[in-house]
């Protein structure tokens, strides 16, 4: 299994700008999330899924879209980057067995918008 | 909304002293995860904790889950530079989302 994958490692923007960051799991897993790293922040959610076609938001959902059209696939999708959203964004699956739940994290993507 | 408070900061050890990280929520929690990660990784899922009082050990690590399910520690006998990080841990109220902490750094010196 390659687990949660992340593409682009790396991205650099310019404000207004708009990409997709792609997040894929090989693992079946059911929950699937988006979280932003800042420097002394913690990780903040974004967005998660609890299956295939369903979405909601999380702490800081301003200014991403996602969807959830397979249990493989979660998209992030920045609609007008701005500077405010440079960051590192890890995309993350878990799965929930009897009462426990385990939950994996991709390598990150490093976003700096100019 | 729900907040989960992390300290210390910083951590600067020796080898071989020990180290302890709180979280503390401001709302009872369902259950309590803690990740580790390495400069420049991603968050590893160490454990979760999910009953009143529970104690778990993963050989030198001692996770505790207080009485009331608002506060927790981990606890690092005899640190190793192999321990050196920034340890997360993160709550969960109701529902799917999880609240992070901002997290300990620890750094570890021979």
């Amino acid at each position: 299994n390659a687990g949660v994958t992340q593409t682009p490692k790396f991205q650099v923007l310019k404000t207004g700008q708009s990409m997709t960051l792609q997040c894929a799991q090989d693992m079946n897993h059911e929950y699937m999330s988006w979280y932003r790293q800042d420097p002394g922040m913690g990780l903040r959610l974004i967005h998660y899924s609890v299956g295939a076609g369903i979405t909601d938001q999380g702490e800081v959902p301003n200014g991403y879209n996602v969807s959830r059209s397979t249990t493989e696939d979660f998209p992030l999708r920045l609609l007008s980057a701005a500077p405010s959203q440079t960051s590192v964004y890890f995309c993350a699956s878990s799965y929930s067995r009897e009462g426990v739940e385990t939950q994996y994290f991709g390598p990150g993507t490093r976003l700096l918008v100019l | 909304g729900q907040q989960v408070m992390q300290i210390p900061q910083y951590q600067h050890v020796q080898e071989g002293e020990d180290f302890t990280t709180y979280c503390n929520s401001s709302t009872t929690l369902s259950n309590i995860q803690w990740y580790k990660q390495r400069p420049g990784g991603h968050p590893v899922f160490l454990i979760q904790l999910v009953k009143s009082g529970e104690v778990k050990k993963q050989k030198r690590l001692t996770f505790q889950f207080g009485e009331a399910k608002k506060n927790s520690s981990l606890h690092i006998t005899a640190t190793q530079t192999t321990d050196v990080g920034t340890y997360f841990c993160a709550g969960r109220n109701s529902g799917y989302a999880l609240n992070f902490g901002k997290g300990t750094s620890l750094l570890v010196t021979p």
